[in-house]
C-alpha cells in the first residue's frame, strides 16, 4: 500500500522493547486527546483517549500520559511487536467543538 | 466501532475533471467528516457532513471545490471538483456514533487520488 510516513519523524525499536511516542499540542483549551494508529494503506484506527481531568490512562499494552502544564502527550507501547509498526497520530479537541485537530504523526518501525 | 467503506479505493484522474467519493457506514451515526491526507502528511479536516443541510467547511475549503452530500445517517459523498495535481491526496471519511461523542471517530480505508 501507499506509505503515509515519507516525511514523518521515525522511531525505530527492537521487538520486545517499550516504545514512547510524543506529541506536543498548542491549544490550552483542548480537553480531550486521542491516539490513532495508521497502517500503510489503511485509515487511522482509534487506540486510546484521555480527558484533561486525567494525567494517565492505561489500555491493553498502551498507556497515555498527559502533562497539561507543558501541553505534552505521550503514548507508551509495552513489549512492542512488529505488528505495531505504523504511523501514530495524536489528535486534540475542545469542549463545545465537534472536530478533531491532528498532530504531525510519528512513524514507528519495529525490527524483529 | 463501525464498519466504513469508501468507493473508489483509488483513482487516477485527469486535470480539470471531477471525482465523487462515496462513504457508506453499516449503522446510523450522528456525525460524518471528510479529511484530506496529503502524501507524508497528517490529516486535515475538510468539512463536517450534515444530514439534510449544507456541510460545515473548515478554513481553506469551499463548497464549490468540495461539494458534499449527506442524504441520510449512513451515507455521504465528497466531490473533488476541477482537479489539479495539488489535489492528489488520500481522502478519508470518518464517523462518530450516537452516545460516543463527536471525538471518538472511526475512519474509512481512504480513497487514494492521483491527478495527472
Amino acid at each position: 500500500g501507499e506509505s503515509v510516513g515519507l516525511h514523518l519523524p521515525t522511531l525505530s525499536v527492537q521487538e520486545g522493547d517499550n516504545s514512547i511516542i510524543n506529541c506536543a499540542y498548542s491549544n490550552s483549551a483542548s480537553d480531550y486527546f486521542i491516539w490513532y494508529k495508521q497502517e500503510s494503506g489503511k485509515g487511522p484506527q482509534f487506540i486510546i483517549d484521555i480527558r484533561s481531568n486525567m494525567d494517565k490512562r492505561q489500555g491493553q499494552r498502551v498507556t497515555v500520559l498527559l502533562n497539561k502544564t507543558v501541553k505534552h502527550l505521550s503514548l507508551q507501547i509495552a513489549a512492542t511487536q512488529p505488528g505495531d509498526s505504523a504511523v501514530y497520530f495524536c489528535a486534540e479537541a475542545s469542549s463545545g467543538y465537534s472536530t478533531l485537530t491532528f498532530g504531525k504523526g510519528t512513524m514507528l518501525l519495529v525490527s524483529p | 466501532s463501525a464498519v466504513i467503506s469508501q468507493k473508489p479505493s483509488r483513482d487516477i484522474c485527469q486535470r480539470g475533471t471531477s471525482l465523487t467519493i462515496q462513504c457508506q457506514v453499516d449503522s446510523q451515526v450522528t456525525m460524518m467528516f471528510w479529511y484530506r491526507q496529503q502524501p507524508g502528511q497528517s490529516l486535515t479536516l475538510i468539512a463536517t457532513a450534515n444530514q439534510g443541510s449544507e456541510a460545515t467547511y473548515e478554513s481553506g475549503f469551499v463548497i464549490d471545490k468540495f461539494p458534499i452530500s449527506r442524504p441520510n445517517l449512513t451515507f455521504s459523498t465528497l466531490t473533488v471538483s476541477n482537479m489539479s495535481p495539488e489535489d492528489s491526496s488520500i481522502y478519508l471519511c470518518s464517523v462518530a456514533k450516537a452516545g460516543q461523542g463527536p471525538y471518538e471517530q472511526y475512519f474509512g480505508p481512504g480513497t487514494r487520488l492521483t491527478v495527472t
